[in-house]
């Protein structure tokens, strides 16, 4: 059975650091495109990042030079380091899978997670 | 980016009855066209693939039509377990993945 597990999520102060983990069972990570998403209060869902299998990544303008994705393929979990945190980024993050696409064009995300909750607030 | 707009934000519909939501991009994007389900604390569902493939194990009350810049999304009998849930469309025709705000559903 496909499962995703995020964990990671904290109350940190401007400015601070979190890392997420979104650990994997059923399949193997670093061969499938992943994914994060996140969901601010009362706001849509927002694609964060991705990492391909090949291993190229892509993030969105909204965090890109502070967010960092990454996988670790021995303990098949997918990571995210995020740093300069500001109080927009305060959301629910969520780890998902990519499947059906080719160079980056056409995924879906089939399986997420549950999501784990991160607010920036002093 | 690609810009998907969603109608409407939320509707209030009755158990039985059909309902439709619009989503539209900003430019055309073939059919790559996602449709999601969405509830508090619970993992979002995918539920539509490719503007009209319906995932395996989601029921066949839901389908999907569109190509280029309009889709719809389709519940034939509105079901009470589809209540209280928030639906939204995603392109995944580039980069970044771009999301519609969302239409949240509510039973009468």
């Amino acid at each position: 059975e496909v499962q995703l597990v995020e964990s990671g999520g904290d109350l940190v102060q401007p400015g601070g650091s979190l890392r997420l983990s979104c650990a994997a069972s059923g399949f193997t990570v670093s061969s499938n495109c992943m994914n994060w998403v996140r969901q601010a209060p009362g706001k849509g869902l927002e694609w964060v990042s991705v990492i391909y299998s090949a291993g190229s990544t892509l993030y969105a303008d909204s965090v890109k030079g502070r967010f960092t994705i990454s996988r670790d393929s021995s303990r098949n979990t997918l990571y995210l380091q995020m740093h300069s945190l500001r109080v927009e980024d305060t959301a629910v993050y969520y780890c998902a899978r990519g499947s059906g696409g080719s160079q980056q064009r056409g995924y879906f995300f089939d399986y997420w997670g549950q999501g784990t909750l991160v607010t920036v607030s002093s | 980016d690609i810009q998907m707009t969603q109608s409407p934000s939320s509707l209030s519909a009755s158990v039985g009855d059909r309902v439709t939501i619009t989503c539209r991009a900003s430019q055309s994007i073939s059919t790559y066209l996602n449709w999601y389900q969405h509830k508090p604390g619970i993992a979002p569902k995918l539920l539509i693939y490719a503007a009209s493939s319906l995932q395996s194990g989601v029921p066949s009350r839901f389908s999907g039509s569109g190509s280029g810049t309009d889709f719809t999304l389709t519940i034939s009998s509105l079901q009470p377990e589809d209540d209280f849930a928030t639906y939204s469309c995603q392109q995944s025709f580039s980069v970044p993945y771009t999301f519609g705000q969302g239409t949240k559903l509510e039973i009468k």
